[in-house]
């Protein structure tokens, strides 16, 4: 079965940070792009970061450049996000996703339950 | 901006039909979307992809109540014989490169 399972979310202060972990199982992570998706509370979901099927291309909104890192672990069959320096913005649900192909700007076909990130003082 | 737009809700009752609307911005009429579903309390579940031409390809177990169609720039999600358990979320996205803001805000299906 096909299956992506989030962790690492929890509660961060302000300028803090927090590393998100997707754990895969059913596929193979390096064949497939992936990203991570967000959903603030009462908001619509909104792509946050994406890595190529090589890891050779990773792009960033606007809103995390410079402060969200995406990885992966082939090995370890996961995906990462690190979240540096947070904002109360950062408040969302954060989903991890697979592509439908090769690259990160495809359509998402497969997604986790997400992990829940909270910024507060 | 935002590649597609939805709009925020939709309503109709139990065993009826709903059609949801995707619209794209003019930059991308051509492209295709995906629908996917979120139910409440649940992750998002893709639902299928919509070309420009109408055709249409379903993610695995989605039931034939679901289909999709297009016309112009919108792209359609139709859901016949309503169920209570089809009230959620519906979002569309769209892709290529260089677009960021690629879900439209959403639809609250109500089933009345």
């Amino acid at each position: 079965e096909v299956q992506l399972v989030e962790s690492g979310g929890g509660v961060v202060r302000p300028g803090g940070s927090l590393r998100l972990s997707c754990e895969a199982s059913g596929f193979a992570l390096e064949d497939y792009a992936m990203s991570w998706v967000r959903q603030a509370p009462g908001k619509g979901l909104e792509w946050v970061s994406g890595i190529n099927w090589n890891g050779g291309s990773r792009g960033y909104a606007d809103s995390v450049k410079g402060r969200f890192t995406i990885s992966r672990d082939i090995a370890k069959k996961s995906l990462f996000l690190q979240m540096n320096i947070v904002r109360g913005e950062d408040t969302a649900l954060y989903l991890c996703a697979r592509a439908r192909g090769e690259d990160y700007s495809d359509a998402v076909v497969i997604w986790g339950q997400g992990t829940v990130v909270s910024v507060s003082s | 901006q935002l590649a597609v737009t939805q709009s925020p809700s939709a309503s109709a009752s139990l065993g009826a039909s709903v059609k949801l609307t995707c619209t794209l911005s003019i930059e991308h009429t051509s492209y295709a979307v995906a629908w996917h579903q979120r139910q409440p309390e649940r992750g998002p579940r893709y639902l299928m992809k919509v070309n420009s031409d109408g055709s249409h390809n379903k993610g695995d177990g989605i039931p034939d109540r679901f289909s999709g169609s297009s016309s112009g720039a919108e792209r359609y999600l139709i859901i016949s014989s309503l169920q209570s358990d089809d009230e959620a979320d519906y979002y569309c996205q769209t892709w290529g490169i260089g677009i960021q803001r690629m879900f439209g805000g959403g639809t609250k299906l109500t089933v009345l």
